[in-house]
Formats: C-alpha cells, structure tokens, sequence
C-alpha cells in the first residue's frame, strides 16, 4: 500500500450504531487529519494530530471521537449520528516541522469514506 | 483569519479551450495558497502551492497560477483544456506556523468534446 488509505469505503448506518473509520499512512508523516466534505460547502477540518497528540479540535460534536494511536494510524469512531453527518470523510497526513510549525507542508489526502447515515 | 472565495460553482469549457477558474483570497498575514484537484471516487490531489517564491506558479498536467496580491487573488488556468481536466477543483489558503487549510467550496470544471 502506499499513500494515504481509507477503509471502509462506504459505510451506511443507523442513528443508534457505533462505528470506526480508519485511515493509515505509508509516507513516514507525523500529522493527520480528518476532514468533512458536505455537497455545496468549504471542505471542513475536523481534528489535527501532531506526532500523536491532538492539536486542533473545531469544535466537532462529542458523537465524533477520533483516536491517534501512533503517527501511521487515524481513527474516526461514531456513535449516535444524525442524518445531517452525512458526508464525504476525509483522512490527511503531513510533515510536520514542529511545534509551532516554521512552514508549511503539503497535506496528501486518502480517497475518503463515503458516510451515510440512515 | 483566512479565507477563500470560489467564484463560479461550475465551469464549462469546450476541448481545446482556455480554462479559468477564479479565486480571491482574504488573510491578515502573508498567505500560503494551493490549488487541488478531485476527480469522482478520489481524494484531494495538489496541483500547485504558492508559498512566498515566484508569483508564477506552475503545476501538474499544465496548469498555472498567478499570486497577485493587490488583486487578493490567485486564479487557475490552463492554456487547453483536455477531457481528463474534468474534475472539482478547490482553492485553499493557509499562513505560516499552522496546519489549517482553510478551502473553498469548489468548483466543478466540465469539458464539453
């Protein structure tokens, strides 16, 4: 594998269902990220990951807990969505320069995991 | 803050044609500003990144933009536009000492044969 993985694919649940989605990198990055696309709206951040320890939460709803287990790893667990939650999730992972960040380094982007939440 | 407007959610352009797709940005400090690609099923790809150097900037599969700031803008183009130029494309900015991209909402490049 190589890049920036995803799985599942797509995933269709219920309100009351707990899931987990999974994002793996294979490019030696120490920053990941969860994005959410919604049609007909900006790309939004969701969570940063700075060599393992969060860094940025905006402001996303409790029903959405992400885990950093170690840098090469993501996880988007989900329990109680609503319907609006519906969207396209996407994992991201950099270099990361430090902490604070001297520059700026190129997000490369998983395919995403297409939700749908019934 | 930063911020990104997209001028035109959707673009039509005949094989062969010239290809613009507009963005303004707004940010209160020297901005770092990007422009990616989706194609249907796929992730964000970046074409190009303007990061303080050349205000020309040159990307992957031809395309270019121009960083100008008194326009607060850095629109996409490509000279010819081909069948597989057919995608979303996003704008983006960002600013030194942080990871946020801040993106705009897109915009959807149609190629008419």
């Amino acid at each position: 594998e190589t890049g920036v993985t995803q799985t599942p694919r797509h995933l269709v649940m219920g309100m009351t269902n707990k899931k987990s989605l999974k994002c793996e990198q294979h490019l030696g990055h120490n920053a990941m990220y969860w994005y959410k696309q919604s049609a007909k709206k900006p790309l939004e951040l969701m969570f940063v990951y700075n060599f393992k320890e969060q860094t940025e939460n905006n402001s996303v709803p409790s029903r959405f807990s992400p885990e950093c287990p170690n840098s090469s790893h993501l996880f988007l667990h989900l329990h109680t969505l609503q319907p609006e939650d519906s969207a396209l999730y996407l994992c991201a992972s950099s270099l990361s320069s430090g902490r604070p960040l001297s520059s700026y380094n190129e997000q490369f982007f998983g395919p995403g995991t297409r939700l749908t939440v019934l | 803050a930063q911020s990104v407007t997209q001028l035109g959610s959707h673009v039509s352009v005949s094989e062969g044609a010239l290809v613009l797709l507009r963005c303004n940005y707004s940010s209160s400090v020297p901005p770092y500003l990007f422009w990616y690609v989706q194609y249907p099923n796929q992730g964000l790809q970046l074409l190009l990144k303007y990061t303080s150097a050349a205000t020309l900037v040159k990307g992957i599969n031809g395309f270019e933009a121009e960083f100008k700031k008194s326009e607060t803008s850095f629109h996409l183009t490509k000279p010819s536009a081909h069948m597989s130029d057919a995608a979303e494309y996003f704008c983006a900015v960002s600013v030194t000492g942080a990871n946020n991209l801040f993106f705009g909402t897109g915009t959807r490049l149609t190629v008419i044969p």
